[in-house]
């Protein structure tokens, strides 16, 4: 079992619907989880971050944990044709950031 | 403020070649981080340094992969020799240090490798 898993997609949805995208992972005592967006030829660039069981809304984003079921997700209401990227996941076994582990990543299709 | 510089961007090589990476992380940032990304995966960590010395490379394939920072600043990763599977996209990253909690990473654009 891999330790961070992710749907490699393609998901597609129209533009100004939600999309949901989802994480799984296998280390029951992580700590920390990220949502990083990375555009075809680019590098990651981190957009949420979420310590705690519960809701985390930043802007268009909500990022939702649930540590008893290990779970993870990411919401991107109103989404846009610019949203259009690979979402990585990440799990992290410490609560500073330095320690983590990356999904395969979902890819994201925002049609105009 | 300037992000994480690589070089080269692109480098093709053959088989059995040495190639290197520079990184210039962001200035007064203590952590310094190699990842490797294949095509439609993640990033796996290669070698994670805290200022000059190296935290956790228990991902680096110590046979034939090195990497440096000498003075905590500017870091090198080398492969020789390098082989077919090394194909990938190495990224650098850097991130202020423990004392900043939580601590976000930053990527550099990565340097393609393409090994022949």
């Amino acid at each position: 079992q891999k330790e961070v898993e992710q749907n490699s997609g393609p998901l597609s949805v129209p533009e100004g619907a939600i999309a949901s995208l989802n994480c799984t992972y296998s280390d029951r005592v992580s700590q920390s989880f990220f949502w990083y967006r990375q555009y075809s030829g680019k590098s990651p660039e981190l957009i949420m971050s979420i310590y705690s069981n519960g809701d985390k809304e930043d802007g268009r984003f909500t990022a939702q944990l649930n540590k008893a079921s290990q779970y993870v997700s990411l919401l991107i209401r109103d989404s846009q044709p610019s949203d259009s990227a690979t979402y990585l996941c990440a799990v992290g076994r410490d609560n500073y950031g330095q320690n983590f582990v990356f999904g395969p990543g979902t890819r994201l299709s925002v049609l105009p | 403020e300037a992000g994480v510089v690589q070089s080269p961007r692109y480098k093709i090589i053959e088989k059995k070649q040495p190639v290197a990476f520079w990184c210039n992380p962001i200035s007064g940032h203590n952590t310094l981080y190699w990842y490797l990304q294949n095509l439609g995966q993640g990033p796996e960590l290669l070698i994670r340094y805290e200022n000059e010395e190296a935290v956790d490379d228990s991902q680096l394939p110590k046979d034939r992969f090195s990497a440096e920072r000498l003075k905590g600043v500017d870091s090198t990763l080398k492969i020789q020799p390098a082989e077919l599977g090394d194909s990938a996209v190495y990224l650098c990253a850097s991130s202020p240090g423990l004392a900043k909690s939580p601590d976000t990473q930053y990527f550099g654009p990565g340097t393609r490798l393409t090994v022949l």
